[in-house]
């Protein structure tokens, strides 16, 4: 079975701009969750979709938002990017059954 | 704030040892517990989940919860330097959801 995939799988941008990265799940897993990681402050949940509604969020800027489609794919999006910006974005799926968590490879952002 | 607090390391533990890894969490009503490790470059693969006070074994991992006292903890045994990685703990807190906060990780360094 395929496991999750994160397309770009890096990516670099400036100040200002804005980025869109793609998360297909597992096949049969409804349920994507996005983190940020970075080197100082860890692995830190940015939100979380299930068939197609946002149902947590983490305590992010409105820059940072995101959606799921009905094949339970998802996007990401951050508007006017910031230095800050730059890390390891990670996007986790679920069987709703379940509540282990599986990682894709992530979309390591650079921001000049 | 909820935290999961883990020591930084690095654990330096000669092959053949045990490496235990320690985390605890603040959040009493924390349902779910788990265990991801991280190759440097690489995503958070999973490792083990434990729901439920006590010890669950996988191979050779075992997880430990102790609920009352807020500790969760994941003994390698017959460490291999294959198993040099960071180690993550991750909290669910809630039930209906899929966020989870992770600690900063553990850095295991397994010696031949």
């Amino acid at each position: 079975k395929a496991g999750v995939t994160q397309t770009p799988r890096y990516l670099i941008k400036t100040r200002g701009q804005q980025v869109t990265l793609s998360c297909s799940p597992i096949s049969g897993h409804r349920s994507v969750s996005w983190y940020q990681q970075t080197p100082g402050q860890g692995l830190q949940f940015l939100f979380e979709y299930f068939s197609e509604t946002q149902r947590n969020k983490g305590n992010f800027p409105g820059r940072f938002s995101g959606r799921q489609f009905s094949n339970s794919r998802s996007e990401m999006n951050v508007s006017t990017l910031e230095l800050g910006d730059s890390a390891l974005y990670l996007c986790a799926s679920s069987l709703a059954v379940s509540e282990e968590q599986f990682f894709g490879p992530g979309t390591r952002l650079t921001v000049l | 704030q909820k935290e999961v607090e883990q020591n930084s390391g690095p654990l330096s533990v000669p092959e053949g040892a045990i490496a235990s890894l320690n985390c605890t969490y603040s959040d009493r009503v924390s349902q779910s517990f788990f265990w991801y490790r991280q190759y440097s470059g690489k995503s958070p693969e999973l490792i083990m989940s434990i729901y439920s006070n006590g010890d669950k074994e996988d191979g050779r991992f075992t997880a430990q919860l102790n609920k009352a006292s807020q500790y969760v903890s994941l003994l390698i045994r017959d460490s291999q330097p294959s198993d040099s990685a960071t180690y993550l703990c991750a909290v669910k807190e809630r039930a209906g959801s899929y966020q989870l906060t992770f600690g900063k990780g553990t850095k295991l360094s397994v010696i031949p």
